[in-house]
C-alpha cells in the first residue's frame, strides 16, 4: 500500500500521556520515523527506526510498532509539545519511495 | 553539524519553471550515505516528498509530478537543485530540502528552513 493514515487531530491534558498512531500496510515491511512540526518551522525528527530517539529529543517521546500500525507516545505531555506530527515510512522494495502520513495536530490542554 | 539552505524566487508565474537550489554546509554532498531530497508542503496541508538525488546523479521522482520535475546535483559547490516546469497554483507550497539517511531504516535527519514559493500572475 502507498498510504499512511493518521488521525487529523488529537488532544491531551497537560502532563498526561498521548499516543499518536500511523496505519498502513507498508508498515508491516518497513520502519517508521516521526517528525514534529511547529507553526512556521521545518519538521524535526523525533523518532527513527520505529523506536529510536535522536540526541536532544526528550525521553518523554517514544515509539513502537506492531503489524500495520506505528505509534508515537508522549509521556507527560508539555505545552511545547503542541505541534503537528507526521509519520514517514518507505516502500519495502525501494527506500527512495517516501510515504508520509497526513499528519496529526496535537493540542495540549 | 550539517546545515541545508534553500534559495530561489518566492514568486513564479503560472506555466513558468520553478527553480530552487539547496546549499549544504558542514558536510559533503558527495557522501554515499545520503539521498538529497525535496519535500513540499502546500499551505495548511501535509508533507509530500517530490523527489531525491544521490551524489552519483541517480534520481527518483514522485510520479505525481508527471515528468515536470528535474533534480540535479553540483558536487563541486555542494548544492542540489530542483526545476519544476509548467507550474500552476497547485504548486504553491513551502519547499524544503532535506538529507535522507540511507540505512536499514531511512529517515530525514536534517532539513532546511524551507522557502515559500507562490505561483501567481
Amino acid at each position: 500500500s502507498s498510504e499512511l493514515t493518521q488521525d487529523p487531530a488529537v488532544s491531551v491534558a497537560l502532563g498526561q500521556t498521548v499516543r499518536i498512531t500511523c496505519q498502513g500496510d507498508g508498515l508491516r515491511g518497513y520502519y517508521a520515523s516521526w517528525y514534529q512540526q511547529k507553526p512556521g518551522q521545518a519538521p524535526v525528527l523525533v523518532i527513527y527506526a520505529n523506536n529510536n530517539r535522536p540526541s536532544g529529543i526528550p525521553d518523554r517521546f517514544s515509539g513502537s510498532s506492531s503489524g500495520n500500525t506505528s505509534s508515537l507516545t508522549i509521556t507527560g505531555a508539555q505545552a511545547e509539545d503542541e505541534a503537528d506530527y507526521y509519520c514517514d515510512s518507505r516502500d519495502s522494495s525501494d527506500n527512495r519511495v517516501v510515504l508520509f502520513g497526513g499528519g496529526t495536530k496535537l493540542t495540549v490542554l | 553539524q550539517v546545515q541545508l539552505q534553500e534559495s530561489g524566487p518566492g514568486l513564479v508565474k503560472p506555466s513558468e519553471t520553478l527553480s530552487l537550489t539547496c546549499t549544504v554546509s558542514g558536510g559533503s554532498i558527495s557522501s554515499g550515505s545520503y539521498y538529497w531530497s525535496w519535500i513540499r508542503q502546500p499551505p495548511g496541508k501535509g508533507l509530500e516528498c517530490i523527489g531525491n538525488i544521490y551524489y552519483s546523479g541517480s534520481t527518483k521522482y514522485n510520479p505525481s509530478l508527471k515528468g515536470r520535475l528535474t533534480i540535479s546535483i553540483d558536487t563541486s559547490n555542494n548544492q542540489f537543485s530542483l526545476n519544476l516546469s509548467s507550474v500552476t497554483a497547485a504548486d504553491t507550497a513551502v519547499y524544503y530540502c532535506a538529507r535522507d539517511l540511507i540505512y536499514s531504516s531511512s529517515y530525514f535527519d536534517s532539513w532546511g528552513q524551507g522557502i515559500l514559493v507562490t505561483v501567481s500572475s
